[in-house]
């Protein structure tokens, strides 16, 4: 396995349900994030972690939890959710908090919310 | 207002030609920018990347920055359908990559 790797890569559940995605990186980087991606609209900042630590929560709401056990593995849980949450989601990793911008992201999970 | 501004397109284009993408932002602090690609059904990947003003060249795209007119534009020569993705823009001021500001992306189709 190499690079940045997403599961499941498709999901639908119904607004009761509880799932998570799954994302690991190979790369041996220390920054992680999840990214929600709309149609016609800009990637959207969820979450980062650096060497574990939360740093960044873009005023997700709760029914969006994110966990990052260790620098490889980063998961989101999924709770209660609303049909307007159903987007593709990108997870990426970087070498630290990388100044130059550089990311590198899975092929994501795309999300149905019924 | 925006802070990043891109054409969503949809972009067509025969093969060969030069095509232009370009975005304009309103923050004169980002020096930070970069240009994303995204295939169908994959994530971004980063294409390009430039500090500051100026250009940047790499086989057959060129990246260039325009600070004083805070635009910035990628150009694809002899257009390829392998080209055929939706092209994103992101910048930042360098507080590092959880700062990237990102455009809503241009699909662009080249057709044989």
């Amino acid at each position: 396995e190499t690079g940045v790797t997403q599961t499941p890569r498709h999901l639908v559940m119904g607004m009761t349900n509880k799932k998570s995605l799954k994302c690991e990186q190979h790369l041996g980087h220390n920054a992680m994030y999840w990214y929600k991606q709309s149609a016609k609209k800009p990637l959207e900042l969820m979450f980062v972690y650096n060497f574990k630590e939360q740093t960044e929560n873009n005023s997700v709401p709760s029914r969006f939890s994110p966990e990052c056990p260790n620098s490889s593995h980063l998961f989101l849980h999924l709770h209660t959710l609303q049909p307007e949450d159903s987007a593709l989601y990108l997870c990426a990793s970087s070498q630290e908090l990388a100044r130059t911008g550089e990311l590198f992201f899975g092929e994501g999970s795309r999300l149905t919310v019924l | 207002q925006k802070e990043v501004e891109q054409d969503p397109g949809p972009l067509s284009v025969p093969e060969g030609a030069i095509v232009s993408l370009n975005c304009t932002y309103s923050n004169s602090a980002f020096q930070y920018f970069m240009w994303y690609r995204q295939y169908s059904r994959k994530g971004p990947e980063l294409l390009m990347y430039t500090y500051s003003s100026g250009n940047k060249e790499d086989g057959r795209f060129t990246a260039q920055v325009d600070k004083s007119s805070k635009y910035i534009s990628l150009f694809i020569r002899d257009s390829q359908p392998s080209d055929s993705a939706t092209y994103l823009c992101a910048m930042s001021g360098g507080g590092g990559a959880q700062k990237l500001v990102f455009g809503q992306g241009t699909r662009l189709t080249i057709n044989p």
